[in-house]
């Protein structure tokens, strides 16, 4: 299973761009990189997922490098509500899907 | 309307005590799964069914016994409560993977405390 490393906690203020960086250096070929956001007594929810390069929807934007070995979830003009928990994940199937302690955000005012 | 609901979303019973947890996802996904989540927020997998048939089942006691009546079902019975067992339980689905790796939807949890 690819492991992934990511910060425990980020502090942010409104309005400003929030980038955080996940490690899985020992990503396989097959694997797609997974990003969920978490809010207190809710269940995760999708964000972004990509395989390579870069990808970007309404929400945020997921930077792949070439070597696949890390990836950055930029989270743009953030709000108040954006504070939650960031969940990086690595893998091809749920079996793989296993949820590390992820990144608390919290953005001040 | 809710994608995935799951029921009770609390539940404080007694050591040794026998309980359910159900869910239901109305997006018509065939499969369903099971997560624990721990107070450290570590979200693992307990169980899968793809269309009513058990696919994952990773290393969890079997006081644990998830249900399927149907693929837009699958609750989870858990016999002889103890202490440990003290924690969120998630409900998630997904569509099919297709092209892209997997993307789940989650449920709101069931607080589950063993006393």
């Amino acid at each position: 299973l690819a492991k992934t490393t990511q910060p425990i906690s980020m502090d942010s203020y409104e309005g400003q761009e929030v980038n955080i960086t996940c490690s899985h250096n020992n990503i396989a070929t097959n694997d797609y990189i997974t990003w969920y956001q978490q809010f207190p007594s809710q269940g995760p929810r999708f964000i972004i997922q990509g395989y390579k390069t870069k990808v970007t929807n309404e929400v945020a934007s997921l930077f792949i490098p070439a070597d696949r070995k890390s990836s950055t979830l930029s989270l743009p003009r953030v709000s108040l509500s954006d504070t939650a928990v960031y969940y990086c994940l690595v893998g091809g199937s749920a079996r793989q899907l296993t949820f590390g302690s992820g990144t608390q955000l919290t953005v001040l005012p | 309307d809710t994608a995935v609901s799951q029921t009770p979303k609390y539940l404080v019973t007694q050591m040794g005590n026998d309980k359910s947890i159900k869910c239901e996802q109305n997006l018509g996904h065939d499969t369903m799964y099971w997560y624990k989540q721990d107070s450290k927020k570590f979200l693992k997998i307990m169980f899968s069914y793809n269309n009513k048939e058990l696919i994952i089942n990773e290393t969890v006691p079997n006081r644990f016994s998830p249900k399927s009546p149907d693929k837009a079902h699958l609750n989870l019975h858990i016999n002889s409560l103890e202490l440990g067992d003290s924690a969120v339980y998630f409900c998630a689905s997904s569509p099919p993977q297709g092209l892209l790796g997997e993307k789940l939807f989650f449920g709101s949890g069931t607080q589950l405390s063993v006393l």
